[in-house]
């Protein structure tokens, strides 16, 4: 059984560019969650998506940033016009069901400069 | 709002030797999750144990095993015979059951250092 995957692994963005991160869950999983990890900080909830819909997005920030869980295809986080602060690692998980086990993908390490 | 508090930013164990890491947290729910998380340095977050709090019994996988004080909120995490691959930073999380917060909520993490 694969694992969570992300990708990119790395990506370099200018400011003012968008970031495009993508997320493909375990297999069997519908449960998607975005984290943020600023340096030397744990992990920050952002949003929990199911196929087609946001469940919980009560971490996001309220401008520039949307994620989506399309019937078909990957989960994509979304940073629209990127700024330095949004330099981070951001890590996918995945469940099987609202209180399962998350698992982690090995997340995408995002550079503004 | 739950908050996850772990008081040690780094531990240092020699190899073989017995640690134990801290995490208190905070919430008026009487049902929920609390894990323990390595992240080594290749950053990948890998699950060690999990703990639902309506079991009194304490969890343990293998080498690693918690000592969960409902009452005291306070769940710790205790690695026996410390090997260097054991090296990480270890985060605690927590999370709701049933309705409410649907993320986990992490602690800032402790740096466990492994002396060979």
């Amino acid at each position: 059984n694969a694992g969570v995957m992300q990708n990119p692994r790395h990506l370099v963005r200018r400011r003012g560019q968008e970031a495009r991160l993508r997320c493909s869950p375990m297999k069997g999983h519908s449960h998607v969650y975005w984290y943020r990890q600023l340096p030397e900080e744990g992990l920050k909830f952002m949003v929990y998506l199911q196929k087609e819909n946001i469940i919980d997005e009560s971490g996001m920030p309220k401008e520039r940033f949307s994620a989506e869980f399309p019937k078909e295809g990957p989960s994509i986080l979304r940073i629209q016009q990127v700024v330095r602060g949004d330099s981070a690692a951001y890590f996918c998980a995945s469940s099987s069901g609202f209180s399962d086990t998350q698992y982690f993908g090995p997340g995408t390490r995002l550079t503004v400069l | 709002a739950q908050t996850v508090t772990q008081s040690q930013p780094e531990m240092s164990v020699q190899e073989a030797e017995t640690v134990t890491l801290s995490c208190t947290y905070d919430t008026s729910e009487s049902d929920y999750y609390l894990f323990w998380y390595k992240q080594p340095p290749s950053r990948q977050m890998i699950l060690v144990i999990r703990q639902e709090a309506y079991k009194q019994q304490n969890a343990t996988e293998n080498r690693f095993s918690v000592n969960f004080q409902k009452a005291a909120k306070s769940f710790s995490l205790k690695i026996s015979d410390s090997q260097l691959g054991d090296a990480a930073m270890y985060f605690c999380a927590y999370k709701e059951s049933g309705g409410g917060a649907d993320g986990l909520t992490f602690g800032k993490g402790t740096h466990l250092i492994i002396q060979p």
